[in-house]
């Protein structure tokens, strides 16, 4: 079956680059997502990827996907105290999007 | 343009009642989904409506049930309440069916006594 796994903590000091790591099993996602959800919040899409590229960059992040190896990553460049949160992964079938259990990042000064 | 909204925002039911949480989906989103997130936990597909008719459904009892109107939002109808119902109910809408860009709207946190 499906399954999306990810790191479940993530600790960076401000300024520095974040990465967060992802691993699927579906390799007929078409799209893969990734989502942040401040506490108490719903989930904000950040970007997405298409499954045929490389990687997509969107100011700050940069997303990175291996397709042979089911690796997704997202780099946020000179992490902020306001990106703390959770973030999630995707990955998309048909008519849903299963989830990772979440990263949580942690932003230090 | 409004994005998604939920309503209530906190709900506190009792095992074994029934529970109605709604939905509005985004101007020109035809399609709505319905997650649900436990503690802890990614949110886990429940189901989705597009143009008033279930289009997929994930791994859930009959007593999830669902709605869409004509004006898109939508209802999602829990039956015969259980404890570990209590979680985060996300709503997401999308400007088609299928699901390139899905939004999120605030969630309804449902606690089941």
């Amino acid at each position: 079956g499906e399954d999306v796994e990810q790191s479940l903590f993530l600790s960076v000091r401000e300024g520095d680059s974040s990465v967060i790591n992802c691993t699927y099993t579906d390799s007929s996602s078409t799209y893969l997502y990734w989502y942040k959800q401040e506490p108490g919040a719903g989930l904000q899409l950040l970007t997405y990827i298409f499954s045929n590229m490389d990687m997509k960059q969107d100011q700050r992040l940069t997303v990175l996907l291996n397709k042979k190896d089911k690796h997704l990553s997202l780099r946020i460049a000179d992490t902020q105290t306001g990106d703390s949160a959770i973030y999630f992964c995707a990955e998309s079938e048909t008519d849903k999007l299963i989830f990772g259990t979440g990263t949580r990042l942690q932003v230090f000064p | 343009e409004t994005g998604v909204t939920q309503s209530p925002t906190h709900l506190i039911k009792t095992r074994g009642q029934q529970v109605t949480l709604r939905c509005s989906s985004q101007s020109g989103h035809n399609t709505v989904s319905w997650y649900q997130q436990a503690l802890g936990q990614g949110p886990q597909f429940i189901f989705q409506y597009y143009r008033e008719e279930e289009n997929g459904r994930g791994n859930f009892p009959p007593r999830f049930s669902g709605l869409q109107f004509p004006n898109y939002s939508s209802e999602l109808n829990v039956n015969a309440l259980e404890l570990d119902d209590s979680a985060l109910y996300l709503c997401a809408s999308s400007p088609g069916q299928g699901i390139v860009e899905q939004y999120f709207g605030p969630g309804t946190r449902l606690t089941v006594t």
